[in-house]
């Protein structure tokens, strides 16, 4: 079964606006956290924001915010005024498990290709 | 800001071939990982090192694959002879605590 899902595999967003990237997770594990990354075209994956599961508030990060609804099991991003630099995949990954090493061995969605238009 | 550093940024080697994929972490990091990421395909977990030790493998991590910290600074991937399917990008990461890992730019692998 997938743990993490993205179901937007792309999307067209114009400068200045908001665009909020879905993403839905599956664990029954108490302890768990979730991360977004962006990866550019040039292949770098570059970290962006992190959501612990005994986190009372939503986590933000400058121009990016997750939107943790976990009763429902989703942690959504939402970038806030879009530049031209944003254009990436976006991926939602989740670590389960409180220990350090569990910190490490992430399991990743499909991603969301971003395009931010003129 | 340091940053994880991989060698080559593009490597193509032919089926059969042994070829080493090299990483340096950021210093003060003690966690290791490899993943891979096949072109068009999700991100994979495939090993994550400890206290110069492999801590947790994926299936993927066969006996093909090997891992090493032959010194305080490198950390390196090991595919023994490699197959076709061995093409994708190879990402070592690291990372200290409970942080976020920190990913390298990884290398190309292409197998021909």
């Amino acid at each position: 079964a997938q743990k993490i899902t993205q179901t937007q595999p792309g999307m067209f967003v114009q400068e200045k606006e908001a665009v909020t990237l879905d993403c839905t997770y599956d664990t029954s594990d108490p302890s768990y956290g979730l991360f977004w990354y962006k990866q550019p075209s040039s292949g770098e994956m570059i970290f962006l924001i992190y959501q612990g599961s005994y986190d009372q508030q939503n986590a933000t990060e400058g121009r990016y915010s997750l939107n943790f609804q976990k009763a429902r099991k989703s942690a959504n991003l939402v970038i806030s005024a879009s530049q031209l630099g944003d254009s990436a995949m976006y991926f939602c990954a989740m670590r389960e498990g409180g220990a350090t090493d569990s910190w490490g061995k992430l399991q990743f969605g499909a991603g969301t290709q971003v395009v931010v238009t003129p | 800001e340091p940053e994880v550093t991989q060698t080559p940024s593009h490597q193509v080697t032919q089926m059969g071939q042994e070829v080493i994929l090299r990483c340096v972490p950021i210093s003060n990091h003690l966690y290791f990982y490899w993943y891979r990421q096949i072109l068009g395909q999700k991100v994979e977990f495939l090993v994550s090192f400890y206290n110069n030790e492999i801590s947790e493998k994926s299936e993927i991590f066969d006996d093909q694959f090997s891992v090493e910290r032959p010194d305080g600074s490198n950390f390196t991937l090991k595919i023994r002879s490699t197959k076709l399917e061995d093409s994708a990008m190879y990402f070592c990461a690291s990372k200290s605590g409970n942080s976020p890992l920190h990913f390298g730019n990884g290398t190309r692998l292409t197998v021909t």
